[in-house]
This record gives structure tokens, C-alpha cells and sequence, in this order.
């Protein structure tokens, strides 16, 4: 079966710090990763994706994909208190269209 | 502008009833996906279509049904309601355009309590 794991949480940062968020999966075909947010009480919304190995940045966002080490991970700098959310990384595999998603990471940035 | 909504928002519901959700997409997205989100659990997939006439099961798919007729509906069914179907219930949809950003859009959910 196709996993996806996170650490639960919370992680806790302070205002103006950087937030790494980390995710591991375990079918070595996946192609494909993404980041939703997820405030609570709402639906997830897409950050960003990612499909090759290294770094891909958008604003404060940075993603990171080292296939090798079936890993991925995001990067929140200058973190502020509106960042607090649910974080769900989504894998999918070799351009089909189903996603796995992990359990998902809250993040509290503290002022 | 393109949206996917879901409805009811709310619903309360008695164990043993049918109950249908609704989810309704105007980006005209051939995949559409209802998920459950249970705290712990994450978001577990329960029925998914490629296009009209085509459905599967996904991870938890016992005691639902879905069903496409066209490309914007797609309605999810639990044929006889339980304790353990209290939940928070997604509806997404996405292109199939063949590129490795084809992203799951989702709707702002319906939350389900069967008493």
C-alpha cells in the first residue's frame, strides 16, 4: 500500500522564522508532489508543486525533492502568524491522476 | 469564474437513512474525487471518476456509491448511514492534461453527522 507520513505536530515557530516541513513516501514510482494548506474548518488549497529533484521556490515558499531518499519538504520563510494551518503533502504516480495524501503537519507560528 | 461546490454544507442524520451529498464542478474536469478527512486519518479516498459512465472504489469505499451521468455532478450516496460515516466529506476535481502539475481543486466540504 502507497504511504505517505508526516510528523503530526505541532510545530511551533516564531514570527519571522523559518517553518520546515517534512514528508516521506514509500512508492518509488511517484512523479509528482504537492503542498496544501488547510486552514480549519476549511478545504485544502494548493501551494505548489513539484516533480524534479532539488528546489523550486515561490514567494516565501520553497519545495524540495530528493527522490533518492524518497523525500520532500517545504520551506517557509519569514513565517507569520496567518501561516498557521494544516500543511497535507499529495503524491501522485506516474502521471496517473489519483493522489495519496499524508496525514498532514499543523504548524503554529507564534507572534 | 470556475468553481466546485458542495452541498449541504451541514447535514445530520439518523443511522440507517440514505443520504446523498452533492458536488457540482464548472471547470469541466474529466476526474472528479470524493474524500473523507477523519482527524488522525488524513484524507482517505472513497470513489473516483475519469468521465461520464466511469467509476471506481477508492481506499474506503464500503457502504457508498457514486454515480456520473455528466461531467460536472458527480453525487455520493451511503446507502444505509453508520456512526463510523461521521466525517468530513470532499469533493475534488482535476484535468488530465498529461503534466506532472495536474492539480486536485476542492470543494469547501460537507460535514456529515449520523446519530
Amino acid at each position: 500500500q502507497k504511504e505517505v507520513e508526516q510528523n503530526s505536530g505541532p510545530l511551533s515557530v516564531p514570527e519571522g522564522a523559518i517553518a520546515s516541513l517534512n514528508c516521506t513516501y514509500s512508492d518509488r514510482g511517484s512523479q509528482s508532489f504537492f503542498w496544501y494548506r488547510q486552514y480549519s474548518g476549511k478545504s485544502p488549497e494548493l501551494i505548489m508543486f513539484i516533480y524534479s529533484n532539488g528546489d523550486k521556490e515561490d514567494g516565501r515558499f520553497t519545495a524540495q525533492l530528493n527522490k533518492a531518499s524518497q523525500y520532500v519538504s517545504l520551506l517557509i520563510r519569514d513565517s507569520q502568524p496567518s501561516d498557521s494551518a494544516t500543511y497535507l503533502c499529495a503524491v501522485r504516480d506516474n502521471y496517473g491522476q489519483n493522489f495519496v495524501f499524508g496525514p498532514g503537519t499543523r504548524l503554529s507560528v507564534l507572534p | 469564474d470556475a468553481e466546485i461546490t458542495q452541498s449541504p454544507r451541514h447535514k445530520i442524520t439518523e443511522t440507517g437513512r440514505q443520504v446523498t451529498l452533492a458536488c457540482h464542478q464548472t471547470w469541466n474536469h474529466n476526474n472528479m474525487f470524493w474524500y473523507r478527512q477523519d482527524l488522525g486519518h488524513g484524507l482517505r479516498l472513497i470513489h473516483y471518476s475519469y468521465g461520464v459512465q466511469d467509476t471506481n472504489k477508492g481506499e474506503v469505499s464500503d457502504g457508498y456509491s457514486v454515480s456520473r451521468s455528466n461531467t460536472e455532478d458527480l453525487p455520493l450516496t451511503l446507502e444505509s448511514a453508520a456512526s463510523s460515516q461521521t466525517s468530513v466529506y470532499f469533493c475534488a476535481s482535476s484535468e488530465s492534461l498529461g503534466d506532472p502539475g495536474d492539480t486536485q481543486y476542492f470543494g469547501p466540504g460537507t460535514r456529515l453527522t449520523v446519530l
